[in-house]
C-alpha cells in the first residue's frame, strides 16, 4: 500500500521567512507528484505538479522538487506572507488516470 | 465557467437515513473522483469514474455507491448512513490523459451523521 507522509504536521513562522515543507512516499514508481493548498472550509487548489521525469517546478515564490530515488519532495516557499497561511497537501499519482494518494498535510501559519 | 460544484454544502443525517451527494463539472473532463477528508488523515479516495457509464472502487468504498449517468455529473450515495461516515466529502475532476494534468476540486460537502 502506497503511503505519503508530510512532516511537520504544523508550522508557525514569522513573516518574511523562507520555509520548506517535506513530503515522503514509499513507492518510487510514481506517475506525478502534486502540491495543493487548502484554506479553512474550502476545497483544494493545485499549486504545482511535477511529472515523473522532472526534478522541480517553480511558480512565483514556490518551488517544488522531486527526488524519486529517495522518495522525497519538498515545497519551498520564499519570503513567506500572512496570506500563505493554509494547509499544504502533497499527493502522489501512481498511474494514468491520476488517482491520488494524499499525505496528511502541513498546516502553515505565517505571523505578521 | 463554474468549474466543479457540489450539492449540498452541509447536511445532517440520522443513522440509517440515506442521501445522495451531487457533483457537477463543466470542463468536459473524463475523470471524476470522490474523496473524504477526516482530521489528520488527509484525503482518501472513495470511488472514481474514468468516463460516462463507468465507475470503480477507490481506497475506502464500503458503505457508498456511485453513478455516472452523464459525463458532467458524478453522484455519491449513502444507502444507510453511519456515524463513521461523518466527514467532509470532496469531488474532483480531470482530463486524466497525461501526467501533466492536475485535478480540480469542488468546495466540499460537510456531512454529520448523528
Amino acid at each position: 500500500k502506497q503511503e505519503v507522509t508530510q512532516i511537520p504536521a504544523a508550522l508557525s513562522v514569522p513573516e518574511g521567512e523562507n520555509l520548506v515543507l517535506n513530503c515522503s512516499f514509499t513507492d518510487s514508481a510514481i506517475y506525478n507528484l502534486q502540491w495543493f493548498r487548502q484554506d479553512p472550509g474550502k476545497g483544494l487548489t493545485s499549486l504545482l505538479l511535477i511529472q515523473s521525469s522532472q526534478r522541480e517546478q517553480t511558480s512565483g515564490r514556490l518551488n517544488a522538487s522531486l527526488d524519486k530515488s529517495s522518495g522525497r519532495s519538498t515545497l519551498y516557499i520564499a519570503a513567506s506572507q500572512p496570506g500563505d497561511s493554509a494547509t499544504y497537501l502533497c499527493a502522489v499519482a501512481y498511474n494514468a488516470g491520476n488517482m491520488l494518494t494524499f499525505g496528511g498535510g502541513t498546516r502553515l501559519m505565517v505571523k505578521p | 465557467n463554474a468549474g466543479v460544484t457540489q450539492t449540498p454544502k452541509f447536511r445532517v443525517l440520522k443513522t440509517g437515513q440515506s442521501m445522495t451527494l451531487l457533483c457537477a463539472q463543466d470542463m468536459n473532463h473524463e475523470y471524476m473522483y470522490w474523496y473524504r477528508q477526516d482530521p489528520g488523515m488527509g484525503l482518501r479516495l472513495i470511488h472514481y469514474s474514468v468516463g460516462e457509464g463507468t465507475t470503480a472502487k477507490g481506497e475506502v468504498p464500503d458503505g457508498y455507491n456511485v453513478s455516472r449517468l452523464k459525463k458532467q455529473n458524478f453522484l455519491l450515495g449513502l444507502e444507510s448512513a453511519a456515524p463513521s461516515q461523518t466527514s467532509v466529502y470532496f469531488c474532483a475532476s480531470s482530463y486524466g490523459r497525461t501526467d501533466q494534468e492536475t485535478q480540480y476540486f469542488g468546495p466540499g460537502t460537510r456531512l454529520l451523521v448523528l
